[in-house]
């Protein structure tokens, strides 16, 4: 079984600060990952993708990824009350060709003001 | 900005009844896929569709469930004799690509009774 693994939390950081969100996966074949956030009954909205090993900065978020560990991981700088969600890591799955994502069960965050 | 959109937003259904929810991908896209979460577990895989057939299903699309996409815009998921446990957000999302961002509907609330 291909998994993605993250912690749960929840995790609260004060208003201002930095989150940090991780994820580890299991499929060594994995080339793609993303990171999705999730508010209470909403479906899930991409806000980073990261294919190669290093940083990737977008705004407040930067995404790491380290193939050799096999871990991916979220910085929000930074962090605003709005940014209070979960967090849903994702790595594509590829079987015969075909492409699938497989999600991690997501971290709550919770900024506090 | 292009979105997928999915109706209805929520359906109430009784067990053992049909239930057929739409979905609208971004025009551009080729790859097509469902999801389903049920409440407080992760996101999960149910199938993928491209250039009109199947590409994958998982474990949980069984032999009740279906998809169609029966014009050059519509994506369909029929689940035959609905069961309480298919009781989930279900979510569509579609992707220009391989290795391509997914993107989601907003989803579709299912609630068998």
């Amino acid at each position: 079984q291909k998994e993605v693994e993250q912690n749960s939390g929840p995790l609260s950081v004060p208003e201002g600060a930095i989150a940090s969100l991780n994820c580890t996966y299991s499929d060594r074949g994995s080339q793609s990952f993303f990171w999705y956030r999730q508010y209470s009954g909403k479906s899930p909205e991409l806000i980073m993708f990261i294919y190669s090993n290093g940083d990737k900065e977008d705004g407040r978020f930067t995404a790491q990824l380290n193939k050799a560990s096999q871990y991916v991981s979220l910085l929000i700088r930074d962090s605003q009350p709005s940014d209070s969600a979960t967090y849903l890591c994702a790595a594509t799955v590829t079987n015969f060709g075909n492409e699938k994502l497989t999600f991690g069960t997501g971290t709550r965050l919770t900024i506090i003001p | 900005e292009p979105e997928v959109t999915q109706t209805p937003s929520h359906q109430v259904t009784q067990m053992g009844q049909e239930v057929i929810l739409r979905c609208v991908p971004i025009s551009n896209h080729l790859y097509f896929y469902w999801y389903r979460q049920i409440l407080g577990q992760k996101v999960e895989f149910l199938v993928s569709f491209y250039n009109n057939e199947i590409s994958e299903k998982s474990e949980i699309f069984d032999d009740q469930f279906s998809v169609e996409r029966p014009d050059g815009s519509n994506f369909t998921l029929k689940i035959r004799s609905t069961k309480l446990e298919d009781s989930a957000m279900y979510f569509c999302a579609s992707k220009m690509g391989r290795d391509t961002e997914a993107f989601f509907g907003q989803g579709t609330r299912l609630t068998v009774v």
